[in-house]
């Protein structure tokens, strides 16, 4: 079965510096790669996705994420962090030759100090 | 702009209480998902179902069922609502086959149960 993991809890960065967000995979197939935001009290939202192609992806808000299929990785990045940018991140993966389930890893909490 | 719908920003039930949590989606999405995240824990997949009528047991579909009658609408059903089942419960949807591509959230169903 799939599976994705985030080996941090929780990040902290100052404000203006660059920032990463770790993940790593487990799939039988081809990974479909996906990355979500969510602020407090709030639904998640899509930030990016690497589906084939170019292992960098870029998606909103300046945020990308590099695509390691040797590592098994997909780090989620940012050359310059916002104070805004303080939310929970979730990597989340789906196994191109199985089904469309979508599985999630616990998230990690980004905290960027002013 | 795409919309998952969710019935109920917050809830509180009963032990023992029959509990609905109904969602929609208006992008005739053939996908639909009921997730619940804890602290620590993550999202974790209860219930995926891939067309009308159809489902697939998640990770942790213990103590629910599902229903999707309708394209449009799937319901999380508790049959008789417990305190561990206190969570928030979130529903997405996703298109399905090989344009299959990421998940839309719902604001999420903060359910308490007394």
């Amino acid at each position: 079965a799939q599976s994705v993991a985030q080996p941090e809890d929780q990040v902290n960065v100052a404000e203006g510096n660059p920032l990463t967000v770790k993940c790593t995979y487990s799939v039988s197939g081809n990974p479909y790669l996906f990355w979500y935001v969510q602020y407090p009290n709030r639904g998640l939202q899509f930030l990016l996705k690497y589906i084939t192609g170019d292992n960098l992806v870029k998606g909103s808000y300046g945020f990308e994420a590099e695509f390691n299929k040797s590592q098994t990785s997909f780090h989620l990045k940012k050359p310059s962090a916002l104070v805004s940018d303080s939310a929970l991140y979730f990597c989340a993966v789906r196994d191109e030759g199985r089904d469309d389930k979508i599985i999630f890893g616990k998230g990690t909490r980004l905290h960027i100090l002013p | 702009d795409v919309k998952v719908t969710q019935s109920s920003r917050y809830l509180v039930k009963r032990t023992g209480e029959k509990v609905f949590l109904e969602c929609v989606q208006d992008m005739d999405h053939e996908n639909m998902f009921w997730y619940r995240q804890d602290p620590g824990l993550g999202l974790r997949l209860i219930y995926f179902s891939y067309d009308v009528k159809m489902k697939e047991k998640g990770d942790i579909p213990e103590g629910y069922s599902v229903s999707r009658e309708k394209k449009e609408r799937f319901s999380l059903i508790l049959e008789s609502a417990s305190t561990n089942q206190t969570s928030m419960y979130l529903c997405a949807s996703s298109l399905g086959g090989v344009l299959n591509t990421e998940a839309f959230f719902g604001q999420g169903t903060r359910l308490t149960v007394v």
